[in-house]
């Protein structure tokens, strides 16, 4: 299955500030996934990123303050922009191969906003 | 996407099968029924699905009811590092589908 790297790991930013978080895949993949995970909580879609065109945001989340950037097959941005402590939480990226192998995660970029 | 009901908690002694109930009653013919786990401070992991057929492979057994309206996940000999949140997700197959995570059930597999 495809190997998911992503950074940072971690990080602790000020409030009003942007993170960008990148997810470099090892593999070609057409679609690219990022998730939300709240303290506590489970995931919740932000949004689908399919190289060459827009993202599509899901109900809640928008493009000002989530911009997604999909330059090619085994790359994409994330940036949480203007961020406020509600923005505290784990961001994943996830892909899909196809065939058998389900989704594969990366494993997160802890973010804090203080 | 069909949603899914899953206990919030299970137990489950090290070494004994470990059997994971959900409840999707208003799954649709064509909708898979999937299978990921969080270790906690970890993305999730995939483990199994299937559309109508029970499932085997090196992780767990995925049994789904004549009906389709629920699905039982079975780590046969569950170790400490099963322990996770696990999640079942009912979704379309193939790249354009996308996963909705419920609320999961949180094993805690003890000695």
């Amino acid at each position: 299955s495809a190997v998911i790297s992503q950074k940072p790991s971690r990080d602790i930013c000020q409030r009003g500030t942007s993170l960008t978080i990148q997810c470099q895949v090892d593999s070609q993949v057409t679609m690219m996934f990022w998730y939300r995970q709240q303290p506590g909580q489970s995931l919740t879609l932000i949004a689908t990123a399919n190289q060459g065109s827009e993202a599509t945001y899901e109900s809640g989340f928008v493009i000002d303050k989530f911009p997604i950037s999909r330059p090619n097959l085994t790359f994409s941005t994330l940036t949480v922009s203007n961020m406020s402590p509600e923005d505290s939480s784990i961001y994943l990226c996830s892909v899909d191969e196809g065939g058998a192998g389900g989704y594969t995660f990366g494993s997160g970029t802890r973010l804090t906003v203080v | 996407d069909a949603k899914t009901t899953q206990p919030p908690s299970m137990d489950c002694a090290e070494g004994r099968a470990a059997n994971l109930p959900c409840n999707h009653s208003t799954i649709s013919g064509n909708e898979y029924v999937y299978w990921y786990r969080q270790i906690h401070s970890q993305g999730p992991q995939y483990i199994i699905h299937g559309l109508k057929n029970n499932e085997t492979n090196e992780m767990a057994s995925l049994i789904i009811t004549e009906d389709r309206k629920s699905s039982t996940l079975i780590l046969p000999h569950a170790t400490l590092r099963d322990t996770a949140v696990y999640y079942c997700i009912v979704s379309l197959y193939g790249t354009a589908s996308k996963l909705t995570f419920g609320t999961g059930t949180r094993l805690q597999v003890t000695l």
